[in-house]
């Protein structure tokens, strides 16, 4: 899996947009970004995944440059329950050999009332 | 909610108590896996089953016994554990084995004293 990097933490006001940029120069062209959140204690939650072009849901945006080396996650209108480690991961999109996701070490989100 | 769940969420066993984990999917998923996740630690794969059988076993001591009776029920057998095997436990599915978008539970903080 193409490495990425996260700034190891964040704040944002609640309410705000929380964007948060992960980096991952040698991603390959059959790789997705996945964005990953765990709130303290629990599991980890699915946010979002893309390849090339930009995603929405109802939770968080994802918006991926053209060169596909960086990418942004967006929360729109961040909440006090959104204060998480947030993870960044690339991998393809059918993981035919290693079963288990990996986890570095994340942007930890903290959201300011 | 995720669609998993665990039982119980807190356990404090003895080292020579024997106890048992839970997980349950209610999303029709044909692949679960549990995860560890130890203090300051990134996340463990432990076993891996697909439609009921166990397909990796990620060199997990045999103190730790899986059990997956159908594809919607995983357990976890503990017999005999040791004080380092204190650790979140984490339970997760996916519609198919290798898809990178997993649902994971709530976990199991177990504590071997």
């Amino acid at each position: 899996d193409a490495k990425t990097t996260q700034p190891t933490s964040m704040d944002c006001a609640e309410g705000r947009a929380a964007n948060l940029p992960c980096n991952h120069s040698t991603i390959s062209g059959n790789e997705y970004v996945y964005w990953y959140r765990q709130i303290h204690s629990q599991g980890p939650q699915y946010i979002i995944h893309g390849l090339k072009n930009n995603e929405t849901n109802e939770m968080a945006s994802l918006i991926i440059t053209e060169d596909r080396k960086s990418s942004t996650l967006i929360l729109p209108h961040a909440t006090l329950r959104d204060t998480a480690v947030y993870y960044c991961i690339v991998r393809e999109v059918v993981d035919t050999g290693r079963r288990a996701l990996t986890f570095g070490s994340g942007t930890r989100l903290q959201v300011q009332p | 909610e995720t669609g998993v769940t665990q039982t119980p969420r807190h356990l404090v066993m003895g080292m020579t108590n024997k106890k048992s984990l839970k997980c349950e999917q209610h999303l029709g998923h044909n692949a679960m896996y549990w995860y560890k996740q130890s203090a300051k630690k990134p996340l463990e794969l432990m076993f891996v089953y697909s439609l009921e059988e166990r397909v990796e076993n990620n060199s997990v001591p045999s103190r730790f016994s899986p059990e997956c009776p159908n594809s919607s029920h995983l357990f976890l057998h503990l017999h005999t554990l040791q004080p380092e095997d204190s650790a979140l436990y984490l339970c997760a599915s996916s519609p198919l084995l290798g898809i990178n978008e997993q649902f994971f539970g709530p976990g199991t903080r177990l504590t071997v004293l």
